[in-house]
Order: C-alpha cells, then sequence, then structure tokens
C-alpha cells in the first residue's frame, strides 16, 4: 500500500446526493492534489493545496468542494453532480509545491447515476 | 494544440520485446519529466524521472529527453507481463502537465 490512502475505492451516487471523497497521506508531504482521470484523456489537476491553503483552483464547478483541515488531510465534497463527473478521482502528495515526484492514493471510482 | 501529446495506443507486443513509448510537448518552459506507471485499478507511480536533455537508464528502462525537439521517449527492454499497464509521460515547469497514457500489454 502506498503512503496516500483514499477512500472509498469505489462510490455510486445519484444525481441529487451529497457525499465526500477521503485522502490521508502518511508521508510528511505538505502539498496535496485532487486530480480527475477520465478514459483516454490526460489528468485534471483539480484542486491544490500548499500548507492547507487552497494555491490552485482550475475552474473546477462548484459541485466539487475541496477541504484540508491539517496537512495530512484532504476531502472532495461532493453535490448534484451530472453524469460526465464519473470518472476515476486521485489524490496525490509531494513534498513540496515545486516537487516533481508525486505520490498517487488508488483513487476512488465513481459513477454518478 | 494540447500541452503534452501522447498517443494511447493501445500497444500489444510479445514477451521479451523492446516497448518504445513516446511523448511530444510544446511548452519550452518544461524542466523535468517522468514517467509515471499505473496498474489497473490503482494510482499511477513514479517510474523515472530527468532533468535537461539526455538519457537515463534504470534496469530495464531507458528515458530519453530531447529538448531540441521537444520529445521525450521511453524503453523498456527484455519486457515481461508484468509491465502491462499505462504509461504516462510528465512534464514539470511550475505545474505538472501529463499526458494521456499509452496503455501497453505484454503477452507472455
Amino acid at each position: 500500500e502506498t503512503g496516500v490512502t483514499q477512500t472509498p475505492r469505489h462510490l455510486v451516487m445519484g444525481m441529487t446526493n451529497k457525499k465526500s471523497l477521503k485522502c490521508e497521506q502518511h508521508l510528511g508531504h505538505n502539498a496535496m492534489y485532487w486530480y480527475k482521470q477520465s478514459a483516454k484523456k490526460p489528468l485534471e489537476l483539480m484542486f491544490v493545496y500548499s500548507l492547507e491553503e487552497r494555491v490552485e483552483n482550475n475552474s473546477v464547478p462548484s459541485r466539487f468542494s475541496p477541504e484540508c483541515p491539517n496537512s495530512s488531510h484532504l476531502f472532495l465534497h461532493l453535490h448534484t453532480l451530472q453524469p460526465e463527473d464519473s470518472a476515476l478521482y486521485l489524490c496525490a502528495s509531494s513534498q513540496d509545491r515545486v516537487s516533481y515526484g508525486y505520490t498517487f492514493g488508488s483513487g476512488t471510482r465513481l459513477t454518478v447515476v | 494544440q494540447k500541452e503534452v501529446e501522447q498517443d494511447p495506443g493501445p500497444l500489444s507486443v510479445p514477451e521479451g520485446a523492446i516497448v518504445s513509448l513516446n511523448c511530444t510537448y510544446s511548452n519550452s518552459a518544461f524542466q523535468y519529466f517522468m514517467w509515471y506507471r499505473q496498474y489497473s485499478r490503482k494510482g499511477p507511480e513514479l517510474l523515472m524521472y530527468t532533468y535537461s536533455s539526455g538519457n537515463k537508464e534504470d534496469g530495464r528502462f531507458t528515458a530519453q529527453v530531447d529538448k531540441s525537439s521537444k520529445y521525450i521517449s521511453l524503453f523498456i527492454r527484455d519486457s515481461q507481463p508484468s509491465d502491462s499497464a499505462t504509461y504516462l509521460c510528465a512534464m514539470s515547469g511550475y505545474k505538472l502537465s501529463f499526458g494521456a497514457g499509452t496503455t501497453v500489454t505484454v503477452r507472455a
């Protein structure tokens, strides 16, 4: 198991539901990221947190809401999602914002019905 | 034009063959070049990284960077079925940009 743990591994939710994805890293890293991975497309950076402060938000719809309560935990709160939001959501961490070696979790496979 | 272009494949080779993967990019500011490997139902893991042009070897894996042509490659020698995975190139200037990934299957 990697140093980045994501739960749940799979999630099926209706368009009116509210759910949260959780990410925990045990590596002492200072930067954490949410990525969206869709088939045949590059990883899409959604949010970046550095030292618990959100430093980047890449035009992500407001139905996705991140939260970083401390340097080890990252959440992605989901509400009123659309079917096109179905994808693999990956959490990653790195030593700092400019490090090149990211450690990824195994992801949450999200299906919106 | 996409910042990083990578042929998604799929690529299927017999065991023992050389696997050749490549990416092109458009941003001259990229300084670090990486290859990640992603097994099914797993997140990507860093396989190799290089800085500036040249070659880097690690066991059966060789990474090449040609900054003048904005082209990077990954070669896998003596490929094994355990090498079957999706390989993503990534490049870093201010932030990390990924290719779409190439799915490789090594047939026993």
